[in-house]
């Protein structure tokens, strides 16, 4: 197991509220990147925070938005949520050294259902 | 644009046999590449990556890889399958140029070993 943490396990949710996924990176790790993965698919990437902004961005609207704190945990805040939202979402934390990115250490993701 | 190919969605073997998990990519630059592995309601743990140097490389489980730049192939193989590395099994690629951590995921291949 890594040392990276996730909360909520499960979160349901109706069309048009906000949610807010939270994370906790491993030890060692400055980087936070947020993935979702809808069923039967392979991951996509949303965005990265790295000293508390935002490092790249996947095609994901403006109403998906982040934060990291001081102590590289994260937020992933997603606005309006609408059906498609439905997915389990990923957090992944890793080592930003000379300008790149090492391995990334998956938590065990929040499943969101939008109903 | 960078993707990532699993061309098969389910691999059969039995217990004892060799396995293999196709993986071709498409990067602009030196790849980076990486296996990951998800089981039922779970995160996704690392196996292995190739950064440079060796093209096979080993990674946890007893399972290795064999980067082919001239097939632009990542399959991923171990000599002998056992019933518990049944799971969902993911290719990823970045950009060695990149610096932000974005992964390119394929769509994953479900492996499964019978007793």
């Amino acid at each position: 197991e890594t040392g990276v943490t996730q909360s909520p396990t499960h979160l349901i949710k109706t069309r048009g509220q906000q949610v807010t996924l939270r994370c906790s990176s491993q030890s060692g790790h400055n980087t936070v990147s947020w993935y979702q993965q809808a069923l039967g698919q392979g991951p996509q990437f949303i965005f990265q925070y790295y000293r508390e902004e935002e490092n790249g961005r996947g095609n994901f609207p403006p109403r998906f938005s982040g934060l990291q704190f001081p102590n590289y945990s994260s937020e992933l805040n997603v606005n309006a949520l609408e059906l498609d939202d439905s997915a389990l979402y990923l957090c992944a934390s890793s080592r930003l050294a000379g300008g790149l990115t090492d391995t990334q250490y998956f938590g065990p993701g929040t499943r969101l259902t939008v109903l | 644009a960078q993707s990532v190919a699993q061309p098969e969605d389910q691999v059969n073997v039995a217990e004892g046999n060799p396995l293999t998990v196709k993986c071709t990519y498409s990067v602009s630059g030196n790849p980076y590449l990486f296996w990951y592995v998800q089981y039922p309601n779970r995160g996704l743990q690392f196996l292995l990556k190739y950064i440079t140097g060796d093209n096979l490389v080993k990674g946890s489980y007893g399972f290795e890889a064999e980067f082919n730049k001239s097939q632009t192939s990542f399959h991923l193989k171990k000599p002998s399958a056992l019933v518990s590395d049944s799971a969902l099994y993911f290719c990823a690629v970045r950009a060695g140029s990149s610096n932000t951590g974005k992964l390119i995921f394929g769509q994953g291949t479900t492996l499964q070993v019978k007793p």
